[in-house]
């Protein structure tokens, strides 16, 4: 059974600073999703990481896959407040032929001034 | 970019009713498209995926007699919460599949029974 794992689950940081989110999943999977959440709103799409070794930047977030080690990175640079929100990476789960998301639990990242 | 329109976003229902909520992949065609539900405060959780013209498949430990979903086109996809009580009250996404790695998500069904 697929597992995908994301730490930390809370995330508090000051405005201007750096910090990285982990995403650990258990199976062999090339392909990573990163998604954004806001507060009573759906997910919007982040990054979509297909191979080892990707790496996609936009703004101030820059997302890595690294399959051998089942793990990707969701990099913070200079965050601002407008980065608040819950972060999801998700794995696909390639099932008889047919594929579906497994999502981590979430990073709430707060931002503060 | 695809799109996919969810509606309604919001319906509050009283317990023992119906309710039906559709998504449709505007732009694109989508042979499969997802069911999610999400719970305050926790992670997106699988409920079945269905499949244009056959059956859904359903997770386990999801009521496939409650959580009724069709899949009649390749634009829509529906999925109705039959005789809803207060524990169904949660958040419904749907997804579609585009092309071999897109997932685009409609944005959302709050659904509350009284």
């Amino acid at each position: 059974e697929l597992k995908v794992e994301q730490n930390p689950l809370f995330l508090s940081m000051q405005e201007g600073k750096n910090y990285t989110i982990y995403c650990n999943y258990s199976t062999t999977s090339d392909r990573l999703y990163w998604y954004r959440q806001d507060p009573g709103k759906s997910l919007e799409s982040l990054f979509v990481l297909l191979s080892n070794g990707a790496v996609k930047q936009e703004g101030r977030l820059m997302a890595s896959l690294d399959t051998k080690a089942r793990l990707s990175t969701l990099h913070i640079t200079a965050a601002v407040h407008d980065l608040s929100a819950t972060y999801f990476c998700a794995v696909d789960r390639d099932q008889g032929g047919s594929e579906k998301l497994v999502f981590g639990k979430g990073t709430k990242l707060t931002v503060n001034p | 970019g695809a799109v996919v329109s969810q509606h309604p976003s919001r319906v509050i229902c009283k317990s023992g009713t119906s309710v039906k909520i559709e998504c449709r992949s505007l732009d694109f065609q989508a042979t499969t498209m997802f069911w999610y539900r999400q719970f305050p405060k926790q992670s997106l959780m699988l409920m079945a995926t269905s499949n244009e013209g056959s059956k859904a498949t359903y997770e386990q430990g999801v009521e496939k007699d409650k959580f009724l979903i069709n899949h009649a086109s390749l634009t829509l996809s529906t999925l109705t919460v039959t005789s809803a009580h207060p524990e169904d009250s949660s958040f419904y996404i749907c997804s579609a599949q585009e092309g071999r790695y897109g997932y685009t998500f409609g944005s959302g069904t709050r659904l509350t029974v009284v």
